[in-house]
């Protein structure tokens, strides 16, 4: 079956850094890649997603790259806000299965 | 729209009871997935619905644990009897097709 591993578990970057968060999948046959972001308390939000036969995709300060050679796929945050500050989830979709890595909690420092 | 709607938010029980989790997924949304959440293990699909059929529920750790659905616009999760290691959020999701999923603000099992 599909595994997703995501680096790091943490990351703390200065509010105005760029925060970039990496994932690899280990089934060629997945085909769409979805990034969620999860506030305390709240359920995970999709913010963005990337299909396999697209290589970037941007929304505002919010980018995604995916290498399907290497099934590496990235979320990039640009001019990062306080309100950025949550975990941040990939997955990976094989079939009708989304399978999601273990998360990466963000921190905005002041 | 309400977005997807669980009940309760929160949950306390002692280990051997009964525990009903419950979801409202969004009208129309063909899909609705049961979510299991823990620090050790991250996100866990338990179960999933088409068109109120369970078409995937492989994810259900033990016969402890069943759901229902018994029509488009509700779903049940049992866990009998209920074990301190099913504390947990459990999530509830739905969608047009299996791609964009919509959370709901899960429940927060507690068993003593």
């Amino acid at each position: 079956g599909e595994n997703v591993e995501q680096h790091p578990s943490t990351l703390s970057v200065q509010e105005g850094d760029s925060a970039v968060i990496k994932c690899t999948y280990s089934d060629s046959a997945s085909n769409y890649f979805p990034w969620y972001k999860q506030e305390l308390g709240k359920g995970p939000q999709l913010i963005i997603d990337i299909r396999s036969n697209v290589g970037e995709k941007k929304d505002q300060r919010i980018a995604v790259t995916l290498n399907k050679t290497a099934k590496h796929f990235s979320l990039h945050i640009t001019e990062t806000q306080p309100e950025d500050s949550a975990v941040y989830f990939c997955a990976a979709r094989r079939d009708d299965k989304i399978i999601f890595g273990k998360g990466t909690r963000l921190h905005i420092l002041p | 729209d309400a977005g997807v709607i669980q009940s309760p938010r929160h949950e306390v029980t002692e280990m051997g009871q009964e525990v009903t989790l419950r979801c409202k997924p969004i009208s129309g949304h063909d899909y609705l997935f049961w979510y299991r959440q823990t620090m050790m293990r991250g996100l866990e699909l338990l179960i999933y619905f088409n068109n109120n059929v369970p078409i995937d529920d492989s994810g259900m750790p033990e016969d402890r644990f069943s759901a229902k659905m018994p029509n488009a616009s509700f779903s049940t999760l049992k866990i009998q009897p209920s074990e301190p290691r099913d504390s947990a959020v459990y999530f509830c999701a739905s969608s047009l097709s299996v791609d964009t999923q919509y959370f709901g603000p899960g429940t927060r099992l507690t068993v003593l």
